[in-house]
């Protein structure tokens, strides 16, 4: 999982209700990226930042929102918006050489 | 449109043996092919990776190859164990806007059995 953390393992949230997903690096990497995976399917990009202070929607970022004050940072806003939030999330920051794509643990979301 | 297609959907092997998964690609411009293990409920972590020039990369008991003509890339595992139970994620790297965009498969659950 190298320096990427993300918290809490596994979250619970009422449906209807906005919750947010951290994200953490101690690689010193400038771009982060937030997936979601789901059963079957490949991991989906929601958003990523490829700097401080900007960030751009991926393939399915309706229904979310990120934020990117901090290098280390990039917390995922999951609101009453998302339709089907239930789902694993995984957070990764890029850097290197070799310039590879680097993995947190992921939080697993559950929304009834 | 961009995709991977992995085969099989699952596996189930016995510890010892050797297998093989398969990757399909049809992705354009391609900068490059990784290979991905991801056990259950954690984050992958990164097997191989390979560009066009390359057609085989070894990583201990894991080998990948690609044939970037018929877009096809596969892992084989020699001698599996049961920490090799895990999925196997096939992901092909674009670039579009100098911006470098993974095209993940959906993977090949693998369970090797005692």
């Amino acid at each position: 999982d190298g320096g990427i953390t993300q918290s809490p393992k596994y979250l619970f949230r009422k449906e209807g209700q906005n919750v947010t997903l951290s994200c953490e690096q101690n690689l010193n990497h400038d771009a982060m990226y937030w997936y979601r995976q789901d059963p079957g399917q490949g991991l989906r990009l929601i958003y990523y930042s490829q700097i401080v202070n900007d960030f751009q929607k991926g393939d399915i970022a309706e229904g979310y929102s990120v934020s990117r004050e901090k290098k280390e940072s990039f917390p995922l806003t999951v609101t009453s918006a998302q339709k089907n939030p239930t789902a694993f999330y995984l957070c990764a920051s890029r850097g290197g050489p070799p310039n590879e794509q680097y993995f947190g643990p992921g939080t697993r979301l559950t929304v009834t | 449109k961009n995709q991977v297609e992995q085969s099989p959907q699952s596996l189930i092997i016995l510890e010892g043996k050797n297998c093989t998964l398969q990757c399909n690609y049809t992705v354009s411009p391609f900068s490059n092919l990784r290979w991905y293990k991801q056990d259950t409920g954690r984050g992958p972590v990164s097997l191989t990776i390979m560009t066009f020039s390359e057609n085989t990369k070894s990583n201990g008991r894991y080998t990948a190859t690609l044939d970037a003509d018929t877009k096809q890339s596969s892992l084989h595992i020699t001698a599996s164990q049961l920490s090799d139970s895990a999925s196997y994620i096939c992901v092909v790297t674009t670039s579009s806007g100098g911006y470098n965009k993974l095209i993940f498969g959906a993977g090949t659950r693998l369970a090797v059995h005692p």
